[in-house]
């Protein structure tokens, strides 16, 4: 059981925007910033996006993030059967002084 | 480029402690602006923080794990250390070390894991 929810799914056709929710609470994501991973199955994840909604360089404009009091998005605009992968929220909590993360979600691109 | 690189046995035996190393290449383990982290993902599920290392030696662990975790820095090698004691199945993993950089200014900081080692996995197994 994550401290952070995520869907465990989701999907969307070629050229589609999609978007995944991370879910948490005020001594998580309601208090600290929010970052997302990408993964790739067999590979380590990657920083996608930092600071709630900065893009490291290289990573493209197609993907972005949010957040809003105790919840965080990742969007996809434009998405691309390489965006096939799974995706993980990840934030600190004060409460357990500790970092956490979501349970992952994973996308396919129908 | 910085480079991690987990190192260690791929096999454990129960009750046994566990025992990894991560060796950074091109940045230095006497930064101030990084932490230094284990994390690790049992096969088919998702990734589990199990705590980070600064280059003073103090620590952070995840409560679920406090009792049995020990992370410790080699700046003279670059390297940090895991080890996991009284081991079972439950701890067969891929473990992962990763950076933690700073971002932000004074006083509102934040931290983000941007370079990850490749993995190594650890079966627990008699």
């Amino acid at each position: 059981q994550s401290v952070l929810t995520q869907p465990p799914s989701a999907s969307g056709t070629p050229g589609q925007r999609v978007t995944i929710s991370c879910s948490g609470s005020s001594s998580n994501i309601g208090s600290n910033i929010v970052n997302w991973y990408q993964q790739f199955p067999g590979t380590a994840p990657k920083l996608l996006i930092y600071n709630n909604n900065q893009r490291p360089s290289g990573v493209p404009a197609r993907f972005s993030g949010s957040k809003s009091g105790t919840s965080a998005s990742l969007a996809i605009s434009g998405l691309q059967s390489d965006d096939e992968a799974d995706y993980y929220c990840a934030t600190w909590d004060d409460s357990l002084s500790g970092r956490v993360f979501g349970g992952g979600t994973r996308l396919t691109v129908l | 480029q910085v480079q991690l690189q987990e190192s260690g046995p791929g096999l454990v035996k129960p009750s046994q402690t566990l025992s990894l190393t991560c060796t950074v290449s091109d940045d230095s383990l006497s930064s101030d602006d990084s932490y230094w982290s284990w994390i690790r993902q049992p096969a088919g599920k998702g990734l589990e923080w199990i705590g980070r290392v600064y280059n003073s030696g103090s620590t952070n662990y995840n409560p679920s794990l406090k009792s049995r975790v020990a992370m410790s820095v080699d700046t003279s090698k670059n390297q940090f250390s895991l080890r996991l004691r009284s081991v079972t199945a439950a701890d067969t993993a891929v473990y992962y070390c990763a950076r933690e950089t700073v971002g932000g200014g004074d006083p509102w900081y934040y931290y983000y894991m941007d370079v990850w080692g490749k993995g190594t996995t650890v079966i627990v197994s008699s």
